[in-house]
């Protein structure tokens, strides 16, 4: 089975730090993603990457950076936390090169800023 | 952009009912369909899924249908059971619906 791994769980950080939530996927997909859940909202794409170096914007980038430098990490980096960021962070990934594939997502990390 | 709207956004039905959950999309060009359950507290995950050359599939008691000229495809669930009871999200492309919370009722 493909495992994607988020590196925490929960996490609370106070207005202003900067934060890193990793993920690391073990199937050598070429896909990865970065998504926020809030309730009512569904799910909204941060950023993604379909490459080892390559990023792009989704819908809602405003605050956020990524970094991917090896194919199977992708990091999402919350630059200086506000508290319109506490939200469930979800990482994913899917093979091929195109958006015809399912996702297979990690646990969530559901991140607090106070 | 793509453009997804998923209805209902919550559906309660009788245990053993059926239940139906609608996605319509805006890109004539996407090609690729699939549904994921999320259950309280767990991640999504992918139950079945629709590429644009069929216009149905079937897993057990789920099935996905999909009507490319009208834009939409849906969620078939039969003889829904307690353990339906999640929430249902749709996606196109990079873009999910808004999801529909199904409560099956025993």
């Amino acid at each position: 089975d493909v495992k994607v791994t988020q590196s925490s769980r929960y996490l609370v950080k106070r207005t202003g730090e900067k934060v890193f939530l990793e993920c690391v996927q073990d199937m050598d997909h070429e896909n990865m993603f970065w998504y926020r859940q809030d309730p009512g909202l569904g799910l909204r794409l941060i950023y993604f990457s379909y490459d080892v170096k390559m990023k792009e914007k989704g819908d809602i980038p405003e605050g956020y950076s990524v970094s991917r430098e090896k194919k199977e990490r992708f990091s999402l980096i919350l630059e200086s936390a506000s508290t319109n960021q506490t939200s469930m962070y979800l990482c994913a990934s899917s093979p091929g090169l195109s958006p015809n594939y399912g996702y297979t997502f990690g646990s969530g990390t559901r991140l607090t800023v106070v | 952009g793509e453009n997804v709207e998923q209805h209902p956004s919550t559906l309660s039905v009788q245990e053993g009912d059926s239940a139906v959950i609608k996605c319509t999309y805006s890109d004539s060009a996407s090609n690729y369909f699939p549904w994921y359950k999320q259950e309280l507290g767990k991640r999504p995950q992918l139950i079945i899924d629709i590429r644009s050359n069929v216009g149905e599939k079937k897993d057990q008691r789920i099935a996905v249908t999909l009507n490319k000229t009208a834009k939409h495809f849906s969620l078939h669930i039969t003889e829904t059971q307690p353990e339906d009871s999640a929430v249902y999200f749709c996606a196109v492309k990079y873009i999910f619906g808004t999801g529909t919370r199904l409560k099956v009722l025993a």
